[in-house]
């Protein structure tokens, strides 16, 4: 089984700090996707990650993708309580349409 | 604004209820999928279609039932369904088969069955 861990599954943070979330595997990623999914709404695609050691910024989101494409991480710099949410990552298959996503790690930045 | 549209947004049945979940996408893609949300639980894929034929049927019970009629709509017939069977049910759908196309989610029906 093709599992993704996501650490941690809860952070409760204050506004204006910074924090690192991660997305693991025992095993290689065809590509890698980040999603944020709000309360009462569907995951929405932040980024999609594919090349070994590829950094992709988005606004105060860095994203990274490791070398060895088993691995991935999100900082998010001076957190705002609108970055609250579920935090998904999601691996590729090697062929045909599945997506195995993780768990997700719920963030909530305090105002 | 989201390109794809769930309906409804929340639906309460008896267990010996009929009812459908519809999806619809404007975005003109190639595939739509069902997913199911629960708590504590990654997201469950269930149902895949590709060119509005099911491609994939992950071992869902045969109480549900997937109607893809056009590659912009999706259905999901459900039919005495139980109490486990609660969950957020969200419908995706990608430009085409293949981890490195982005999906696009509806903003689901919360199903709760009593």
């Amino acid at each position: 089984t093709q599992l993704l861990e996501q650490s941690p599954q809860f952070l409760s943070i204050q506004e204006g700090e910074n924090l690192t979330v991660y997305c693991n595997s025992s095993s290689v990623f065809s590509s890698l996707q980040w999603y944020r999914q709000e309360p009462g709404e569907g995951p929405v695609l932040l980024v999609t990650v594919v090349t070994g050691g590829e950094v992709k910024k988005l606004k105060r989101l860095t994203f990274q993708f490791g070398d060895a494409r088993k691995d991935s991480s999100l900082h998010i710099t001076a957190a705002q309580p609108g970055d609250t949410g579920l935090y998904l990552c999601a691996r590729g298959g090697t062929s045909g349409s599945r997506l195995t996503f993780g768990e997700g790690t719920q963030l909530t930045v305090n105002p | 604004e989201t390109g794809v549209t769930q309906t409804p947004r929340h639906l309460v049945m008896g267990m010996t209820n009929k009812k459908s979940l519809k999806c619809e996408q404007h975005l003109g893609h190639n595939a739509m999928y069902w997913y199911k949300q629960s708590a504590k639980k990654p997201l469950e894929l269930m149902f895949v279609y590709s060119l509005e034929e099911r491609v994939e049927n992950n071992s869902v019970p045969s109480r549900f039932s997937p109607e893809c009629p056009n590659s912009s709509h999706l259905f999901l017939h459900l039919h005495t369904l139980q109490p486990e069977d609660s969950a957020l049910y969200l419908c995706a759908s990608s430009q085409g088969r293949g981890g490195n196309y982005g999906y696009t989610f509806g903003s689901g029906t919360r199903l709760t069955v009593v």
